[in-house]
């Protein structure tokens, strides 16, 4: 059980486009999805909480008009990477939770703008 | 979260039992501690996470001291697989995870 998913697990894009990336939890219902990135050699980073149903709350330096985060059902949440640059090229990580237990991961999408 | 503090890597022969430490002196009563590792290139993989007492599932088990200011994760039978970055992590009551550098475990044949 605890089974997320993340979709698409690679994605290339021009600069200035937008990218959706979905995390979805298979066999759980999550009341609360976190979004997380990763440069290169570095440790995630937090970007942005959603629980369901409600606006989401962005950690502090990231810009909320660049990342769309919708989380509008119980198995579903989407990042939007909106007019994307080459410096938003990273590694994407959601992960799930429900009723602020145990987070569980998806599998990464990662990033490429050029 | 409260701190955590954790070795840089190490190294263990497969097969063997692999010790992996963790300190968090400053953790609060109701924090739990919290283990997931990172093979390279995924998303972080849950392992095992307790309170008190020690906890034990089919990946590992967790030993925490009576005072809780550490805890020790155990791989009982390492394998190559096993080689991954893993991050010890005392979350506060946001539940947000705050991922430092972990330790870099390497499992040589």
């Amino acid at each position: 059980g605890a089974v997320v998913s993340q979709h698409p697990s690679w994605v290339i894009c021009k600069s200035g486009t937008s990218v959706k990336i979905e995390c979805r939890s298979l066999d759980f219902q999550a009341t609360t999805m976190f979004w997380y990135r990763q440069f290169p050699k570095q440790s995630l980073m937090l970007m942005a909480t959603s629980n369901e149903g409600s606006k989401a709350t962005y950690e502090q330096g990231v810009e909320k008009d660049k990342f769309l985060i919708n989380h509008a059902s119980l198995t579903l949440s989407t990042l939007t990477v909106t007019s994307a640059h080459p410096e938003d090229s990273s590694f994407y990580i959601c992960s799930a939770s429900r009723l602020k237990e145990t987070q569980y991961f998806g599998p990464g999408t990662r990033l490429l703008v050029l | 979260d409260a701190k955590t503090t954790q070795p840089t890597s190490m190294d263990c022969a497969e097969g063997r039992a692999a010790n992996l430490p963790c300190n968090h002196s400053t953790i609060s009563g109701n924090e739990y501690v919290y283990w997931y590792r990172q093979i390279h290139s995924q998303g972080p993989q849950y392992i095992i996470h307790g309170l008190k007492n020690n906890e034990t599932n089919e990946m590992a088990s967790l030993i925490i001291t009576e005072d809780r200011k550490s805890s020790t994760l155990i791989l009982p039978h390492a394998t190559l697989r096993d080689t991954a970055v893993y991050y010890c992590i005392a979350p506060s009551n946001d539940y947000k995870l705050s991922f430092g550098a972990g330790t870099t475990v390497t499992v040589r044949a």
